[in-house]
């Protein structure tokens, strides 16, 4: 089946600090590519999402960007805060015909005051 | 507007019995999923409706788990004889519609199931 990698699992920074998560999918027919941040006890909630036609899109200090060639996609925090301290999991959909999000293990960010 | 709603909250439930979980999507959303969370895990993907429809059910993990959607809107996950492997968050989501392009996905609370 179709397979989305995340990384790193942890991510530990400190306050200020930029954070970046990356994902890779296999199959090219993916064109939809959501971020979702989990806070601890919460529901995923969506951050921002792009779309293949696009190559980069920001909303103040989030930025995702996306290289259809190498079928990898990135998640950029720039000037973290201790809020952002969370679970953040990378998805991909329209793979195979299926518009179903297939989503990444998760990435545990740890933003240290 | 109200959000995706699941109840119960929390279920703590024996080994072997049967359990409903409910999901109640935002209305007008058309599109329906059921996820399962285990601790510290990703979010392993169940099953999806079409409206009262689910075309592909084999992300169910055996035959002892079902669903179904009445009246386009509030869904159900049954599963029966549970065994201790089947504790974890269910997270139940529901979207506009399903289409090429994609479209996000609002998630409701989650059940936390606990089976002993």
């Amino acid at each position: 089946g179709e397979n989305v990698e995340q990384h790193p699992s942890t991510l530990s920074v400190q306050e200020g600090d930029s954070a970046v998560i990356k994902c890779t999918y296999s199959d090219s027919a993916s064109n939809y590519f959501p971020w979702y941040k989990q806070e601890l006890g919460k529901r995923p909630q969506l951050i921002i999402d792009i779309r293949s036609n696009v190559g980069e899109k920001k909303d103040q200090r989030i930025a995702v960007t996306l290289n259809k060639t190498a079928k990898h996609f990135s998640l950029h925090i720039t000037e973290t805060q201790p809020e952002d301290s969370a679970v953040y999991f990378c998805a991909a959909a329209g793979m195979g015909g299926s518009y179903i999000p297939t989503f990444g293990r998760g990435t545990s960010l740890i933003v240290h005051p | 507007g109200a959000g995706v709603s699941q109840s119960p909250s929390n279920k703590v439930t024996e080994k072997g019995k049967d359990v409903e979980l409910r999901c109640d999507p935002i209305s007008g959303h058309t599109a329906l999923y059921w996820y399962r969370q285990s601790l510290g895990q990703g979010l392993e993907f169940l099953i999806y409706f079409q409206g009262n429809s689910a075309p592909d059910k084999s992300g169910l993990p055996s035959d002892r788990f079902s669903a179904e959607r009445t009246g386009g809107s509030v869904s159900t996950l049954t599963i029966q004889r549970t065994q201790q492997e089947d504790s974890a968050v269910y997270l139940c989501a529901s979207s506009v519609r399903m289409g090429r392009g994609g479209n996000e996905q609002f998630f409701g609370p989650g059940t936390r199931l606990t089976v002993l």
